[in-house]
């Protein structure tokens, strides 16, 4: 079964939107992470914004905001006000914790390509 | 440097022969992780190491893959008679806390095996 779940392969926005990325994750895990990484055309992952399992309020960075809901295990990023170099692949992806060992070990979902239209 | 740097950027290689990939990652991030990017693809996870050992290696796909990191710093994947189906992406990341802080990955290493 697929641990991290990204439905829309690919999405379009209009510049100056706002678009959603949708992302649901499944674990029995009380503790874990939800990361939220963009890829241009260029390869390099960038990390964007992180939130934690046991955090309350839903965390933001900037035009990036992840509305994290637990109960449906879903973890959507929120691209506010879309610029032209938004134009990337989005990856989300979840970070399993096992304190018995200390280990975290991260799982991708396949990503959606978003572009921006002019 | 500031970030987590790999070489090659590119390898070409034919079917059968060794590579070596290295990664030199943030410098006081005691966890590293090895991943492979398919085309259209999400990362996949290879192996992790926290420290000098391999926390994790349940990713590595058979045995012709190998992974070290020795002191700690920089790794090395290791491909033994690769196949044209080892072609990829070959990302690297590094992490502060033991791998909980959120990782900063390297520019990759393309391979191709013709």
């Amino acid at each position: 079964a697929q641990k991290i779940t990204q439905t829309q392969p690919g999405m379009f926005v209009q510049e100056k939107e706002a678009v959603t990325l949708d992302c649901t994750y499944d674990t029995s895990d009380q503790s874990y992470g939800l990361f939220w990484y963009k890829q241009p055309s260029s390869g390099e992952m960038i990390f964007l914004i992180y939130q934690g399992s046991y955090d309350e309020q839903n965390a933001t960075e900037g035009r990036y905001s992840l509305n994290f809901q637990k109960a449906r295990k879903s973890a959507n990023l929120v691209i506010s006000a879309s610029q032209l170099g938004d134009s990337a692949m989005y990856f989300c992806a979840m970070r399993e914790d096992t304190f018995t060992s200390g280990t975290y070990k991260y799982i991708f979902g396949t990503g959606t390509r978003l572009k921006v239209l002019a | 440097g500031a970030g987590v740097s790999q070489t090659p950027s590119n390898k070409v290689t034919e079917k059968g022969k060794y590579v070596e990939l290295r990664c030199d990652p943030i410098s006081g991030h005691t966890a590293l992780y090895w991943y492979r990017q398919s085309l259209g693809q999400g990362p996949e996870f290879l192996i992790y190491f926290q420290g000098t050992g391999a926390a994790d290696d349940s990713g590595l796909p058979n045995d012709r893959f190998f992974a070290v990191r020795p002191e700690g710093s920089v790794s090395t994947l290791k491909i033994q008679r690769t196949e044209r189906g080892d072609s990829a992406v070959y990302l690297c990341a590094s992490s502060g806390r033991g791998g909980y802080n959120e990782q900063f990955f390297g520019p990759g290493t393309r391979l191709t095996v013709l």
